[in-house]
């Protein structure tokens, strides 16, 4: 398996844009969580789903953010407008069924707002 | 509340020495338990991880981690680092319900020629 996946590796954007996130969880993961790791703040939790459905997104800093999961493999982490004090890595993990609650990490996404 | 404490922010060690991080967590009954490593510019690979039964757990790249419930800790501890070990290092606590997940602050670990 390819492990998770997260695309794009680094985004350049200008304060006020749109920006998208994407990750593709192992498959056969049904827990998918998206976290935000700043050198302030640290590793943040900023929502999970399991089986695709959202079950707690009380991480999420403001309604600037949000975050889908359309199916079982694929899921979307939009800042919309973005700001510069968003800029971070931005990791996805996922969950394989079972429970063990071992989190397989992505590569991260690491985002910079002008 | 649950909480994952790591009271080392920085630790700088010699080249063949040994090494031990300090993570203690506070949660009513025993957790998973997880160390990461993050190496610089990279995601967060496991290290070991410790669910039950012995409670020293053996780990990838020659660390180990001792689980002790008198304490609440889960201290990670390696006899001999390498310059490659140099990284930052995350303890974590995953509950059994609602795969809440708590990491520490983590652990910046240094090491000298």
């Amino acid at each position: 398996d390819a492990g998770v996946i997260q695309s794009p590796r680094h985004e350049v954007t200008e304060m006020g844009q749109e920006v998208t996130l994407r990750c593709k969880p192992i498959s056969g993961h049904d827990y998918l969580f998206w976290y935000r790791q700043t050198m302030m703040r640290g590793l943040e939790l900023l929502i999970y789903f399991n089986n695709n459905v959202p079950i707690d997104d009380s991480g999420m800093p403001e309604d600037r953010f949000s975050a889908k999961m359309p199916n079982a493999s694929f899921s979307t982490l939009k800042i919309q407008p973005s700001e510069p004090r968003d800029s971070a890595v931005y990791f996805c993990a996922s969950i394989p069924t079972g429970g063990s609650n071992e989190q397989f990490f992505g590569p991260g996404t690491r985002l910079t707002v002008l | 509340a649950q909480s994952v404490t790591q009271p080392d922010i920085h630790i700088t060690v010699s080249e063949g020495a040994s090494l031990e991080l300090r993570c203690n967590y506070s949660y009513g009954a025993t957790p998973y338990l997880f160390w990461y490593v993050q190496s610089p510019g990279q995601g967060l690979q496991l290290l070991l991880k410790y669910f039950s039964g012995d409670t020293l757990v053996q780990g990838i790249k020659g660390f180990e981690a001792e689980f002790k419930r008198s304490q609440s800790s889960f201290n990670l501890r390696k006899p001999s680092v390498h310059w490659s070990d140099a990284a930052e290092y995350f303890c974590a606590v995953g509950l059994y319900t609602g795969n809440q997940f708590y990491f520490g602050t983590g652990t910046s670990l240094t090491v000298i020629p």
